[in-house]
């Protein structure tokens, strides 16, 4: 079975630090990839997404994420972070033979120190 | 333009009762996911339909979790015979309909078995 892991249970950190969320997971073929963030008191909402092409790529908010084929890894980056950026983070996984099922990490909450 | 809509936001209820959740998906949106988030952890995918397809029951822990999906739209997660295990955070979410979509989740239904 698949399953996603997420290096951090908790990171905090002062505003304008760098960000390095880590997501790996276990499946070996073709998958699509994608951060969910969930704001307090908000409903989930994507983040940024990868299917194909470019390994590098740009979300909402300033956030990016890198796809490293070779390491099972897609982790989420983002230079400096603000204040609002305090939320919980979830990496998720869909494998493409395997139809429609999204595994998802069991998350990382940010907390950002004004 | 409206968002995905659970019903109930909350529920508490005794061991051994049955419960219904409710689900209104974006108009349009052809795919349909349930997950469930207990504490502290993850994720958990229960169940997907995607238009008229017979839906993709994998993930659902136990027969006493069942779903339907009526005209295409609404979908009700019905769980039988509650145990206190069951309590969490279930979700819905839509999208336009394949894997590469972006997921819209509605705000969820918090499940307490007493």
């Amino acid at each position: 079975a698949q399953s996603v892991s997420q290096h951090n249970h908790h990171v905090i950190l002062s505003e304008a630090a760098s960000l390095e969320l880590g997501c790996n997971y276990s499946y070996g073929g073709t998958v699509n990839l994608f951060w969910y963030v969930q704001y307090p008191g908000q409903h989930l909402q994507l983040l940024l997404k990868y299917f194909s092409g470019d390994p590098l790529v740009k979300g909402i908010k300033g956030f990016e994420a890198e796809f490293i084929k070779s390491k099972f890894s897609f982790n989420l980056r983002k230079p400096s972070v603000q204040w609002s950026d305090t939320a919980e983070y979830f990496c998720a996984v869909n494998a493409v033979n395997y139809g429609q099922n999204f595994v998802f990490g069991p998350g990382t909450r940010l907390s950002v120190l004004p | 333009g409206a968002g995905v809509s659970q019903s109930p936001s909350n529920k508490v209820t005794e061991k051994g009762k049955d419960v219904e959740l409710r689900c209104d998906p974006i108009s349009g949106h052809t795919a349909l996911y349930w997950y469930r988030q207990s504490l502290g952890q993850g994720l958990e995918f229960l169940i997907y339909f995607q238009g008229n397809s017979a839906p993709d029951k994998s993930g659902l822990p136990s027969d006493r979790f069942s779903a339907e999906r009526t005209g295409g739209s609404v979908s009700t997660l019905t769980i039988q015979r509650t145990q206190q295990e069951d309590s969490a955070v279930y979700l819905c979410a839509s999208s336009l309909g394949v894997a590469t979509d972006t997921q819209y989740f509605g705000p969820g239904t918090r499940l307490t078995v007493l």
